[in-house]
């Protein structure tokens, strides 16, 4: 079945390390990626997207994601975690046949000092 | 310009009461979805909306659920008999589609509905 993975439910960070997001799906063709953020009380927002091209795309608030098309994932980075980064993230996938967006089930970021 | 509107903010309802949730989309973008976030679930897709065509209702749990899309605009999810089951936060979110592929979806702030 397709689906979109997010291996990683809740991960804790300290202030200034380094993050990573993981992301895979199951579908056939190279499908559409996004990364959302989701800040406590506030509505989803876009991250970053990748349709084609770079594999490696840059996004808002300092975050980038890498397509890794033999790996089926889309990793989202950070270099540097901010306290304001806790959030849940939320991968999502577009099937290159269609318009319906698939997400995961999301990973909870938890910053601390 | 406004991004995405939602409306209530907030409903509470008795147990077999429908409810209606509106969604005002960004105006001009062709596709508009409908979502449902349950407590510590991701979302949960519901129906979409593109352009003048049929709209894929393939994620509405029960028949209870309907949506229409007005004039290609604005947006009501009704949820007729509401169970408790039902309780959760339903968000919409409208985008462009174009010939290139999906594009960013806005999302609305949701509508948290909790069914007593």
């Amino acid at each position: 079945a397709q689906s979109v993975t997010q291996p990683d439910i809740h991960i804790t960070v300290s202030e200034g390390a380094s993050l990573e997001l993981r992301c895979n799906y199951s579908y056939g063709a190279t499908p559409y990626l996004f990364w959302y953020v989701q800040s406590p009380g506030q509505g989803l927002q876009l991250l970053l997207k990748y349709f084609s091209g770079d594999t490696l795309v840059q996004g808002i608030k300092g975050f980038e994601a890498e397509f890794k098309r033999s790996q089926s994932s889309f990793n989202l980075r950070k270099p540097s975690v901010h306290w304001s980064d806790a959030a849940e993230y939320f991968c999502a996938v577009v099937p290159s046949s269609g318009n319906q967006f698939y997400f995961g089930t999301g990973t909870s970021l938890t910053v601390i000092p | 310009g406004a991004g995405v509107s939602q409306s209530p903010s907030n409903k509470v309802t008795e147990k077999g009461k429908d409810v209606e949730l509106r969604c005002d989309p960004i105006s001009g973008h062709t596709a508009l979805y409908w979502y449902r976030q349950s407590l510590g679930q991701g979302l949960e897709f519901l129906i979409y909306f593109q352009g003048n065509s049929a709209p894929d209702k393939s994620g509405l749990p029960s028949d209870r659920f309907s949506a229409e899309r007005t004039g290609g605009s604005v947006s009501t999810l009704t949820i007729q008999r509401t169970q408790q089951e039902d309780s959760a936060v339903y968000l919409c979110a409208s985008s462009l589609t174009g010939p290139g592929g999906p594009d960013t979806q806005y999302f609305g702030p949701g509508t948290r509905l909790l069914v007593l």
